[in-house]
């Protein structure tokens, strides 16, 4: 059973459009991330949630909206998508509220790589 | 905020010497410091991480340890084999318990073993 799924696996789409990525994970954490990973593979935290809240939200454009219907999924929406967009989005999720152990490891899903044209 | 570097950006080695990646964070408030590793077209995962209370960990041909003092962190892999070839990423926490967590990460090492 794969733990952190996503989909599509790719994505290509015309500038403009607006698209989403899926992201579901079945390990019963109560947070989950967005990561984006750019051409040099630089892993930059775009979102998390924690217990269907957002709890952090970096400078990323409000193009870029997570949508939560469950503590299994965390969505991310994208609006008007621009070429700066293209890179592989990463969906991630960790248990926060533990003891001991390695409570906050994140685990990853295999990624969609965007790209926009 | 945190951040963090990574040291070197590419690392080639032959197969069975050691490997090396070393990362500097700024953030004292930090205590949690992960190393995860990215093969092609796959997503990072966890190899090894340690906490500020601890100053060496080892599983198997993977140490790592932390110098809080000087904040820098380091991974060890010992016996390296062609399997080893890939992007290593560090990361620094700031946060304990419960609550909202941050990861950042430095921007990877790409490991290369040589046969």
């Amino acid at each position: 059973d794969t733990a952190v799924s996503q989909t599509p696996k790719y994505l290509v789409t015309q500038m403009g459009n607006d698209k989403s990525i899926k992201c579901e994970q079945n390990l019963g954490h109560d947070t989950m991330y967005w990561y984006k990973q750019d051409s040099k593979k630089f892993l930059k935290i775009m979102f998390s949630y924690n217990n269907k809240e957002l709890i952090i939200n970096e400078t990323v454009p409000n193009r870029f909206s997570p949508k939560s219907p469950d503590k299994a999924h965390l969505n991310l929406h994208i609006n008007s998508l621009e070429l700066g967009d293209s890179a592989v989005y990463f969906c991630a999720s960790s248990q926060e509220s533990g003891l001991g152990g390695s409570y906050n490891e994140q685990f990853f899903g295999p990624g969609t790589r965007l790209t926009v044209l | 905020g945190e951040n963090v570097e990574q040291h070197p950006s590419t690392l080639s080695v032959q197969e069975g010497d050691s490997a090396v990646i070393k990362c500097t964070y700024s953030d004292s408030a930090s205590n949690y410091f992960p190393w995860y590793k990215q093969e092609l077209g796959k997503g990072p995962q966890l190899i090894i991480d340690i906490r500020s209370n601890v100053g060496e960990k080892k599983d198997q041909r993977i140490a790592v340890t932390l110098n809080k003092t000087a904040k820098h962190f380091s991974l060890h892999i010992t016996e390296t084999q062609p399997e080893d070839s890939a992007v290593y990423f560090c990361a620094a926490n700031p946060y304990s318990g419960a609550g909202s967590y941050q990861l950042t990460f430095g921007k990877g090492t790409k490991l290369s073993v040589i046969p």
